[in-house]
Parts: structure tokens; C-alpha cells; sequence
């Protein structure tokens, strides 16, 4: 099984820079999601990883150390529309387990 | 990605009733997946629909609340047994793209209260 933790809440100013940091333990790991929830809204997918490194798609990033079993999602240049909660998701073979999930907040 | 619709979008019923969860996808997809999320909570998955065969339960869930079809690569249900109050959740079907990255796409979700 998995065990995958995120802080609760985090909140920032626009134009700012946030990094939600997950750590995740697995006895099989094939790779790790971050997906955006808002309020009343389906998650939809941001990000995969599966090697080490970043990847960058525009003003968000992810961060994978598969030896270290942490990931973060970097969000830059916030604007108000980013205020969600975020997911961190592990997969092992073709399931995904979900951490709780992160409330930001993005204030003005 | 896919394009993902679930019916119905919300419901409110009574205790001890059933309710069956329409999800249909516009293209075909081999995995399709059924999660809950509970108020306030993040996703648990229920079952992977397997076309053709049994669904697979995870631990906690089991068939006879909630039993699973899936006749062909395009529709699933997810019908919630004998409703209490602790089934009152967000129920969300996905499924799988191959060829990317194999990320989950997610249904809309349909919203349950259980009086």
C-alpha cells in the first residue's frame, strides 16, 4: 500500500511563489501525480513524474527524488484563479493512491 | 484526454434506498476507475471496472454495496446499495489515457446525500 503525506493549507500572495512538498511511502512505485481540485470541481491532472528531476510546464513544476520518496509542486507567478486544493497521487502498478490533498489560498 | 460524463450530476435519497451512477466516456478506454471522496476528504478508490469480468474491489469495499458494471470500453456504472448517511460522498469515475503519460482523467463526479 501507500502512505503519502502534504501539508493541509498553505497560503500565499499573488505573484508569489509556493512549493508544496509530499512524501510518499510505497512498496511499489511506478510514478507520481499532482492534480488541482477546486471547490466543488473533478481534480485534473498538472504533472507526472517517473525519473528524477524537474519538469516544468509553464508557471508550475514538479520535483521527483525517488530515492528520498518526496516530491514537491512549485507554483509561480500565483494568481487568485490558483487558489485549489492540490494532490499529490503515487501510482503503483496501475493505481493511484492520493494524499489528502493541500488547500492553498492565494490572497490579494 | 477523454471527455468524461456522469449521471446524475447530484442526488439527495432515503436511507435503505439504491442509487446507479452513470459514467460515459467518448472514446474507448481500457481502464476506467471508481473513487469516493467524502467531505473534506481526498479520493479513495473504490474498484477498477474490468470490461467484461468482475470488477476489482479494494480493501473496504465490496461488491455487495456497491456492485459495478461494465459492458463495453465506453460506459460503467456504480450503483451505492442500501444508503445510509455515511454514504453521503462525491462519487468520481476515470479513466485511464495510454499512449501519455497513463494519467487518470475524472468524470464531473456526482454528488449523493443520503437522508
Amino acid at each position: 500500500g501507500q502512505n503519502i503525506d502534504q501539508p493541509t493549507e498553505m497560503t500565499a500572495t499573488e505573484g508569489a511563489i509556493v512549493q508544496i512538498n509530499c512524501t510518499y511511502q510505497t512498496s511499489g512505485f511506478n510514478g507520481l501525480f499532482w492534480y488541482q481540485q477546486h471547490a466543488g470541481e473533478a481534480p485534473t491532472f498538472l504533472s507526472y513524474n517517473v525519473l528524477d528531476g524537474l519538469e516544468e510546464k509553464g508557471r508550475f513544476s514538479s520535483f521527483l527524488s525517488r530515492s528520498k520518496g518526496y516530491s514537491y509542486l512549485l507554483l509561480k507567478e500565483l494568481q487568485m484563479k490558483d487558489s485549489a486544493s492540490y494532490l499529490c497521487a503515487a501510482i503503483e502498478d496501475y493505481k493511484l493512491s492520493f494524499g489528502a490533498g493541500t488547500t492553498v489560498t492565494v490572497r490579494a | 484526454s477523454a471527455v468524461i460524463s456522469q449521471k446524475p450530476s447530484r442526488d439527495i435519497c432515503q436511507r435503505g434506498t439504491s442509487l446507479t451512477i452513470q459514467c460515459q466516456v467518448d472514446s474507448q478506454v481500457t481502464m476506467m476507475f471508481w473513487y469516493r471522496q467524502q467531505p473534506g476528504q481526498s479520493l479513495t478508490l473504490i474498484a477498477t471496472a474490468n470490461q467484461g469480468s468482475e470488477a476489482t474491489y479494494e480493501s473496504g469495499f465490496v461488491i455487495d454495496k456497491f456492485p459495478i458494471s461494465r459492458p463495453n470500453l465506453t460506459f460503467s456504472t456504480l450503483t451505492v446499495s442500501n444508503m445510509s448517511p455515511e454514504d453521503s460522498s462525491i462519487y468520481l469515475c476515470s479513466v485511464e489515457i495510454t499512449g501519455g503519460y497513463n494519467e487518470q482523467f475524472f468524470g464531473p463526479g456526482t454528488r449523493l446525500t443520503v437522508l
